[in-house]
């Protein structure tokens, strides 16, 4: 497994609170993208996606914002709760390709 | 259905030993990847199989690495002889073949890779 890195982004949010989390995307041509959350020694596990014709998603406690104008992604999470707690990525990709591209990771502390 | 396994979770080697690491995907699932993370920076794809061929192995990052999937079940990624900086977390994935990737894959729990 995987201990969450010492040196990520850090976002400290009180539990109730709700936190929002931002990516920057590298591809203008990348159509799908996905959030995923790592808790310490798990793999990345879906949270939520988006395809690029849309601009907002919503699921349950969790949406996700796209703005392609500025390449930009965010994941709202409402009522952070002890267990929101892990490293958040963000994943693009583009039609045709398996292949996902993931950011550098926001860790999100919720503090009780 | 049982996840993606992987094997060993973690591994101590020296400096120009040889590892391999094992992975296996849900079955059924005909796409298998291998993704690593060094020195906790972003996850990085290293190749994807279908079945037992090999579809796309432009991540990998020197000849050291070799990967396999005989038989299209499960994966095995030797590292030979293993650098300081091959230290990281190996993931495999896998997914269905009609998605194509969409909703995501599903990822192993990684094996942590310490080179000394």
């Amino acid at each position: 497994g995987e201990s969450v890195g010492l040196h990520l982004p850090t976002l400290s949010v009180q539990e109730g609170d709700n936190s929002i989390i931002n990516c920057a995307y590298s591809n203008s041509a990348s159509d799908y993208f996905i959030w995923y959350k790592q808790e310490s020694g798990k793999g990345p596990q879906f949270i939520i996606d988006i395809r690029s014709n849309m601009d907002k998603r919503q699921g349950q406690r969790v949406t996700v914002l796209l703005n392609k104008t500025v390449k930009h992604l965010s994941l709202q999470i409402a009522a952070t709760q002890p267990g929101d707690s892990a490293v958040y990525f963000c994943a693009e990709t583009t039609s045709g390709t398996y292949k996902y591209i993931f950011g550098t990771g926001t860790r999100l502390k919720v503090l009780a | 259905e049982a996840g993606v396994t992987q094997f060993p979770s973690h591994s101590v080697i020296e400096k120009g030993q040889t590892v391999t690491l094992r992975c296996d995907p849900i079955s059924g699932h005909d796409n298998l990847y291998w993704y690593r993370r060094v020195m906790g920076k972003e996850i990085k794809f290293l190749l994807h199989f279908v079945k037992e061929s090999k579809q796309d192995e432009s991540g990998m990052p020197n000849n050291r690495f070799l990967a396999e999937r005989t038989g299209g079940t499960y994966s095995t990624l030797k590292v030979q002889p293993a650098e300081l900086e091959d230290s990281g977390v190996y993931f495999c994935a896998s997914s269905r073949a009609q998605n194509r990737g969409l909703g995501g894959y599903t990822f192993g729990s990684g094996t942590r890779l310490t080179v000394v």
